[in-house]
């Protein structure tokens, strides 16, 4: 079967580093996704990897490895306002998104 | 302002009854689709359109049917509402395909009583 899998919850502190993995397992794989979903709001798009290796884009950077079926999402310089839920979505080979059931960030200051 | 529209915000409904969620985007995507999000899962997709005239099931698309008449609305019925209808409901678009970013509405929380 197919299968996203995420930590359900993690905490972190203002200021700091954190980094949330998704393992996967797809028919096919097409690339993965990383969102962003604060309470009560629509998901929005963070980033998409089809290749291995890390993609930055200011203070969040995204790694793919294919071989392993992994990734995370690298979240630095951590602000109150970075408090939401992340989720992880892979792509099959029918190009459906098979979605994880996120991971709810909690940020401390 | 450019986006993606749903209606209503949210319902709650008598067991049974018919009802359409409405959705419409206006950023010519040709790609539409809908989720339902449930606590302690990740989104499913019901149903999607790939471009206007056509339409798809996804994972859960019992209870429910689409149309896509033009490019700018794709609205989801439930002919005959359940309680495990019950959810939140997502329209995304996305400009081809799956490969491009998907723009989110901003979600109908549905209670069927």
């Amino acid at each position: 079967g197919q299968n996203i899998d995420q930590p359900t919850e993690m905490t972190a502190t203002e200021g700091a580093i954190v980094q949330i993995n998704c393992t996967y397992q797809t028919s096919g794989f097409n690339g993965l996704f990383w969102y962003q979903q604060h309470a009560g709001e629509a998901p929005t798009f963070l980033s998409y990897n089809v290749l291995d290796g890390l993609e930055e884009k200011g203070r969040f950077s995204s790694f793919l490895s294919r071989s392993k079926g992994y990734s995370y999402l690298l979240l630095k310089e951590l602000q109150m306002k970075d408090s939401a839920s992340y989720l992880c979505a892979g792509l099959d080979s029918n190009y459906q998104l098979i979605w994880g059931a996120g991971t709810k960030l909690i940020i401390k200051p | 302002i450019a986006g993606i529209t749903q209606a209503p915000t949210s319902q709650i409904l008598a067991a049974g009854r018919r009802m359409t969620l409405r959705c419409t985007q206006d950023m010519r995507h040709n790609a539409m689709y809908w989720y339902r999000q449930d606590l302690g899962l990740g989104l499913r997709l019901i149903h999607y359109s790939n471009t206007a005239g056509t339409t798809g099931k996804g994972e859960v698309p019992d209870g429910y049917s689409v149309s896509r008449a033009n490019t700018d609305d794709f609205p989801l019925t439930l002919a005959s509402a359940v309680p495990s209808q019950t959810s939140v409901y997502f329209c995304a678009s996305s400009v081809t395909g799956e490969t491009t970013e998907a723009f989110f509405g901003q979600g109908t929380r549905l209670t069927v009583v």
